[in-house]
């Protein structure tokens, strides 16, 4: 089971909108509607930001959004804070009782 | 509240193996999955399997089948990760995290770095 693809980066000015792609295969985000966003701080453990592909969990401000099309998923940061300079993974199911991470992108917020 | 609370760092020489605990509290024990990720130096994170605290069923990630047990004790609320035949590239921090049905990790421990080296 490969990774899931995002880009290594992303940067926006604080007030933008960001959108973090994380793309997959037919037979893990394209066939189900699993995945899930998390936020990592530096020696923190991950936080769950989205989950079901739009749901957001309690606490979890509401300028974070999530979509899928196709086999690609998209983690939405709207009105950017300096709070949100973090790393960012997706995750899917895989099917079988198997998880897919993405391979991580770190948001710098300029 | 819910809590997952690993055991601490670990150093271990190349073929040996290394076993990380997890406790949990402040939820029915049996009621959710445990699965566990890891993250190497920099990198990004990894899912390696999960148990079911309730059967002990278990599923791994076929890259580590044959060479990671995971198991649980329910007299202690406890869920175990067991690595053999450790290489330096399994130097990582090891993430035990609960799953709600088999959706998201929705809590996580707080990370146990396991270092292999000679």
């Amino acid at each position: 089971q490969s990774a899931l693809t995002q880009p290594a980066s992303v940067s926006g000015s604080p007030g933008q909108s960001i959108t973090i792609s994380c793309t997959g295969t037919s037979s893990d985000i394209g066939n189900y509607n699993l995945v899930s966003w998390y936020q990592q701080r530096p020696g923190k453990a991950p936080k769950v930001m989205i989950y079901e592909v739009n749901k957001r969990p309690s606490g979890v401000a509401n300028r974070f959004s999530g979509s899928k099309f196709g086999n690609t998923a998209s983690l939405t940061i709207s009105g950017l804070q300096a709070e949100d300079e973090a790393d960012y993974y997706c995750c899917s199911y895989a099917g079988s009782g198997n998880y897919v991470f993405g391979t991580g992108t770190k948001v710098t917020v300029l | 509240q819910v809590q997952l609370v690993q055991s601490g760092a670990e150093v271990k020489k190349p073929g040996a193996s290394v076993r990380v605990s997890c406790k949990a509290s402040g939820y029915t024990f049996t009621n959710y999955y445990i699965h566990w990720v890891r993250q190497a130096p920099g990198q990004g994170l990894e899912w390696m399997g999960w148990i079911n605290p309730k059967s002990g069923g278990t599923n791994y990630a076929q890259k580590f089948q044959g060479r990671v047990t995971m198991t649980r004790d329910t007299s202690i609320n406890t869920m175990y990760m067991e690595l053999s035949s450790l290489r330096s590239d399994d130097t990582a921090v090891y993430y035990c995290a609960r799953t709600p049905g088999n959706s998201y990790f929705d809590y996580w421990g707080q990370g146990t770095l396991v270092t292999v080296s000679s």
